[in-house]
């Protein structure tokens, strides 16, 4: 069965540094996105990206944040100074176009990259 | 704003039934979701409910009512491995974006023998 993949599982980094977060959606999904949950908290929304563009973004998502799409596979969350609070748990997520219903459908979740900030 | 309620923490014993509830306050809806969430791990899809009424699969039920803002999620024959935290995400839609989905705290559901 077709999943969502993330990579690292795991990153420890320094505050002020700079994290690339990669996500490879399932293949045949149009739609992405990004969440984070801070340890014992809800599921926050950060952003949807569709057709090499954002198409929403929450107020958690500011200026050092940025996505990408760099080819056919990947989808990456930038973080470009990290701050301790900036810790927390990063799902990508995927779903697929419904054109009768626009984007309506499932998200499917990846594993998960637990960011630790020192 | 937006707004979604569920209990914190529920008890339940294995072989029973339990049902989560979940009231919702949002501008905009297109659907409602249940996930479940193991800790350490990320959510997975168990149901999706657009329209008035009850979606069975095996032994998970979600019901929605749209008129009153309210879903829930009813578990049968329970088992350990259903101990998890329950989220319930209303999915929002406006005529020139992305929907995007906004979560609940979640429900911690334990289940005792």
């Amino acid at each position: 069965e077709p999943e969502v993949t993330q990579t690292p599982s795991h990153q420890v980094t320094q505050m002020g540094q700079e994290v690339i977060l990669r996500c490879v959606p399932i293949s045949n999904h149009l739609y992405f996105y990004w969440y984070r949950q801070i340890l014992g908290q809800k599921v926050e929304f950060l952003v949807s990206f569709y057709n090499n563009e954002i198409s929403e973004k929450s107020e958690i998502f500011d200026d050092q944040f940025s996505v990408e799409r760099p080819d056919g596979s990947n989808f990456t969350l930038k973080i470009r100074s990290t701050k301790l609070e900036d810790s927390a748990m990063y799902f990508c997520a995927s779903s697929e176009a419904q054109l009768l219903r626009g984007p309506s459908d499932t998200q499917y979740f990846g594993p998960g990259t637990r960011l630790t900030v020192l | 704003g937006q707004n979604i309620d569920q209990p914190t923490e529920m008890t339940a014993t294995e072989g029973a039934i339990v049902q989560i509830n979940c009231t919702y306050q949002t501008s905009g809806f297109n659907g409602l979701f249940w996930y479940q969430q193991h800790a350490g791990e990320a959510p997975t899809f168990l149901s999706y409910n657009v329209l008035d009424g009850l979606e069975e699969k095996g032994r998970f039920s979600s019901f929605l009512s749209r008129s009153k803002g309210y879903s829930y999620l009813l578990l049968k024959e329970l088992q350990m491995k259903d101990s998890a935290s329950y989220l319930c995400a209303v999915s929002l839609s406006s005529m020139d974006s992305n929907y995007q989905l906004i979560w609940g705290a979640g429900t911690k559901l334990i289940i005792k023998p």
